[in-house]
């Protein structure tokens, strides 16, 4: 079973819009972290924002917001106001427990930014 | 910049070869992992090293190996390259390896392409 679920293959957004991003996860164990990265066409991974399963609040890093829902086991990232460079595949990640585990990551989201 | 140094960007080579690919963590990052992200399989983490002993593996091939030098920075040994391990080989490093918060910044990648 998978890990990590992401179901938007791809997104078309107008520039200026919020967005949100679908992540839904799957863990037995009650401690774990859920990422968010960013991987432009150049091809590097960008960390955006990190949320701990024993965190109270949701996560906020500018214009980027984890809306975390535990109990539906989901973590959706919302960008705030899009920009055109926020045009990019966006990863879900999670690691378990020890932490002693790489990163589980989902499929992604192509997110397309349109003027 | 993540601070990760990943050395080659780019490498070309024949099936049957062996390639190494190299990396340096961020100043005072203990911990790496390698990750391959290919078209089929997505984002996979291979292996963790942790202050020089190797901490978990994941879906590592066996003609797969790393390590990690006194010095921190690693290296990951690809041997009898096949087309199917093109790919784009990451490493990230972070601070510690025990938690599951623990952030993980990426470097560049090296693209690898076997023909």
């Amino acid at each position: 079973a998978q890990k990590i679920t992401q179901t938007q293959p791809g997104m078309f957004v107008q520039e200026k819009e919020a967005v949100t991003l679908d992540c839904t996860y799957d863990t037995s164990d009650p401690s774990y972290g859920l990422f968010w990265y960013k991987q432009p066409s150049s091809g590097e991974m960008i960390f955006l924002i990190y949320q701990g399963s024993y965190d109270q609040q949701n996560a906020t890093e500018g214009r980027y917001s984890l809306n975390f829902q535990k109990a539906r086991k989901s973590a959706n990232l919302v960008i705030s106001a899009s920009q055109l460079g926020d045009s990019a595949m966006y990863f879900c990640a999670m690691r378990e427990g020890g932490g002693a585990d790489g990163l589980t990551f989902g499929k992604g989201t192509h997110l397309i930014i349109q003027p | 910049d993540s601070g990760v140094t990943q050395t080659p960007k780019h490498l070309i080579t024949a099936t049957g070869q062996r390639v190494t690919l190299r990396c340096s963590p961020r100043s005072g990052d203990l911990s790496v992992y390698w990750y391959q992200q290919s078209l089929d399989q997505g984002l996979q983490f291979l292996i963790q090293y942790y202050n020089g002993e190797e901490r978990a593996k994941g879906n590592i091939l066996e003609r797969f190996s790393a390590q990690q030098f006194p010095d921190l920075h690693s290296e990951l040994n690809l041997s009898s390259l096949e087309l199917g391990d093109s790919a784009l080989y990451f490493c990230a490093s972070s601070v510690s390896s025990d938690r599951a918060n623990t952030e993980a910044f990426f470097g560049q990648g090296t693209r690898l392409t076997v023909v």
